[in-house]
């Protein structure tokens, strides 16, 4: 199967601030089969970005995702308050489906 | 409203038995894969079960041949039913809807939570 390995597990940032987390996989993505996801408190999780770049509906343009092969980054340009929240990457490209260990983004 | 929502959670002995629900509303129940996924404290992510819009059942080898997922396409709910329960099924339980198998997931519940403990 595929390990995804996140990085870094917490970002301490301020709002207003750029946060970039990285995804690596243990081998390669297949068609850059990649999803991103936030999780808040108590709340359902929610599909970000698919297919490494492409925006799920109604996602502000302030998150942005890139990448290919094993390496992929999850950019949020401004942080605003409702950003500070546990963020997973999600390969479907080989089954089983697996997922990263998760990034904390906390308020510095 | 779009929303899947999940219940059935609670505490159970080491080698019981609990079923899920997870009712699903506001969009077309048997047009998506609805699946489960876990997280056990403390770790990842990780995917169990789904069943597909033609009713067709996938398992992760984890829980293949004690979990048994099934659907009341009447009622919009999926079920997923846990047999022969281990400390390490203990987790959060979260369904979750994709337009197909071993894919991304679309839309989430909030979770129900699974203890495991004599």
């Amino acid at each position: 199967e595929i390990v995804l390995t996140q990085s870094p597990g917490t970002l301490s940032l301020s709002p207003g601030e750029r946060a970039t987390l990285s995804c690596r996989a243990s081998q390669t993505v297949s068609s850059s089969s990649l999803a991103w996801y936030q999780r808040q408190p108590g709340q359902a999780p929610r599909l970000l970005i698919y297919g490494a770049s492409s925006r799920a509906t109604g996602i502000p343009d302030r998150f942005s995702g890139s990448g290919s092969g094993t390496d992929f980054t999850l950019t949020i340009s401004r942080l605003e308050p409702e950003d500070f929240a546990v963020y997973y990457c999600q390969q479907y490209g080989i089954s089983p489906l697996t997922f990263g260990g998760g990034t904390k983004v906390e308020i510095k | 409203e779009v929303q899947l929502l999940e219940s059935g959670g609670g505490l159970v002995q080491p080698g019981g038995s609990l079923r899920l629900s997870c009712a699903a509303s506001g969009f077309t129940f048997s047009r998506y894969v609805i699946n489960w996924v876990r997280q056990a404290p403390g770790k990842g992510l990780e995917w169990v079960s789904g069943i597909s819009g033609g009713g067709s059942t996938y398992y992760a080898d984890s829980v293949k041949g004690r979990f048994t997922i099934s659907r009341d396409i009447s009622k919009n709910t999926v079920y997923l039913q846990m047999n022969n329960l281990r400390a390490e099924d203990a987790a959060v339980y979260y369904c979750a809807a994709s337009e197909r198998t071993f894919w991304y997931f679309d839309l989430w519940g909030r979770g129900t939570l699974v203890t495991v403990s004599s």
